[in-house]
């Protein structure tokens, strides 16, 4: 099973939808949660953390369900720029240790 | 520029041949990792440091495989003996420990490697 697992998509919705991503880790003492974006051709960039109470960004919300192991985010209103590859990342490592795994990432595209 | 830097950004080479990646990280970060990401896929982990003492490495990872971090500064990954399974593009990528923590990594533009 690999570590961190997201649904690679794509996902094709048009302007001003609101479009979920999901995420689950295998290792259940993984300390910590974010979401990256990758644009084409471009390196990643830490888009926001997850939060055990769940966080907001803007039109961005993080989620985190440490029972069942999974992460997700939602974007609302999406706009055309919203457009890239979306990755789940996890620190599977102790306070001390930092093993940070990303999953294989979700595409979105954001049609007019 | 006070960013992540890598050289070379493109290297092609023939089967065999051993190929040297440098990675520069930000000055005064002490964590930096090394990813190999092929196309459609996420980053895969391959190795970290903390200063100059290496971590962790992957079990993907075929003894090839080195890297090396001196002086906890720059730091090197040597790929001996390339196969064509080897193309795909490295990236490096650098944290002061806290900001590891939060999963903060700051990623160089990465040295993409074409294997003939």
């Amino acid at each position: 099973r690999k570590e961190v697992e997201q649904d690679p998509g794509p996902f094709n919705v048009p302007e001003g939808a609101t479009v979920a991503f999901n995420c689950t880790y295998s290792n259940s003492a993984s300390q910590s949660f974010f979401w990256y974006r990758q644009d084409c051709r471009k390196e990643p960039k830490l888009l926001m953390s997850v939060y055990s109470s769940g966080n907001e960004d803007g039109r961005f919300t993080a989620q985190l369900n440490r029972a069942s192991q999974y992460i997700s985010l939602l974007i609302r209103d999406s706009k055309l720029s919203d457009s890239a590859t979306y990755l789940c990342v996890v620190n599977i490592g102790g306070s001390s240790a930092s093993k940070i795994i990303f999953g294989s990432g979700t595409r979105l595209s954001i049609r007019p | 520029d006070t960013g992540v830097s890598q050289n070379p950004r493109h290297k092609i080479t023939k089967r065999g041949q051993n190929v040297t990646f440098r990675c520069d990280p930000i000055s005064e970060h002490n964590r930096l990792y090394w990813y190999r990401q092929t196309l459609g896929q996420g980053p895969e982990f391959l190795t970290y440091f903390q200063n100059e003492a290496q971590l962790e490495k992957s079990r993907l990872l075929s003894d090839r495989f080195s890297a090396e971090r001196p002086k906890g500064s720059f730091s090197t990954l040597e790929i001996q003996r390339t196969e064509q399974g080897d193309s795909a593009m490295y990236l490096c990528a650098s944290s002061l420990n806290r900001e590891a923590r939060t999963g903060e990594l700051f990623f160089g533009e990465g040295s993409r490697l074409t294997v003939l």
